[in-house]
């Protein structure tokens, strides 16, 4: 199972673009790589999957290099709504389907 | 879509009670569940894998007979807490995916139980 590194935890102002690196140096050719967001007292909410190259969506971005060791989670203009903690999960088949939740980001935005 | 419905979302009982938690996934066929339990500002930890129709496969140093998972259907699997006691309080969160055992089907999660232990 891919191990993730994430920071701890960042800062930003309304209105910036956001970025959030996360590391995973064993991932496995199998595995896809998945961003989750959570807000206290609640489940995480899927934000964006990717497995190569560049993905977007209605709320992000997700960068991969050629060689998968990481990736970075790319949310533009933030608001004070995405406060939260995001966490990178990579996710593999092994004989059965399990993801492990690393420490995840702390991000606080301010006005 | 792909919603996850869980419930109850708080729980208050006495020691010795047990808990049933459910989670239901309410617009598709989930062929994997998996439940976690969340301390104070702390990440999620994997507590047990639910295939429909098999038994779960709990995680290094969860008590299978203290936590008891059925997923008896495609779209409900439970979690029950025997025996409770103040140090089984905690958050509790389900998840739920079409995948199976591929990767590129993403978890859609429950909004979590808190479990509360007097």
């Amino acid at each position: 199972l891919a191990k993730t590194t994430q920071p701890i935890s960042m800062d930003s102002y309304e209105g910036q673009e956001v970025n959030i690196t996360c590391s995973h140096n064993n991932i496995a050719t199998n595995d896809y790589i998945t961003w989750y967001q959570q807000f206290p007292s609640q489940g995480p909410r899927f934000i964006i999957q990717g497995y190569k190259t560049k993905v977007t969506n209605e709320v992000a971005s997700l960068f991969i290099p050629a060689d998968r060791k990481s990736s970075t989670l790319s949310l533009p203009r933030v608001s004070l709504s995405d406060t939260a903690v995001y966490y990178c999960l990579v996710g593999g088949y092994t004989g059965g389907f399990k993801t492990i939740f690393g420490a995840g980001t702390r991000l606080f935005v301010k006005a | 879509g792909a919603v996850v419905s869980q419930h109850p979302s708080r729980v208050i009982c006495k020691s010795g009670t047990s808990v049933k938690i459910e989670c239901r996934s309410l617009d598709f066929q989930a062929t994997t569940m998996f439940w976690y339990r969340q301390f104070p500002k702390k990440s999620l930890m994997l507590m047990a894998t639910s295939n429909e129709g098999s038994k779960a496969t709990y995680e290094q140093g969860v008590e299978k007979d203290k936590f008891l998972i059925n997923h008896a259907s495609l779209t409900l699997s439970t979690l029950t807490v025997t025996s409770a006691h103040p140090e089984d309080s905690s958050f509790y969160i389900c998840s739920a995916t079409a995948g199976g055992g591929y990767s590129n089907q993403p978890q859609h999660f429950g909004d979590g139980t808190r479990l509360s232990i007097l």
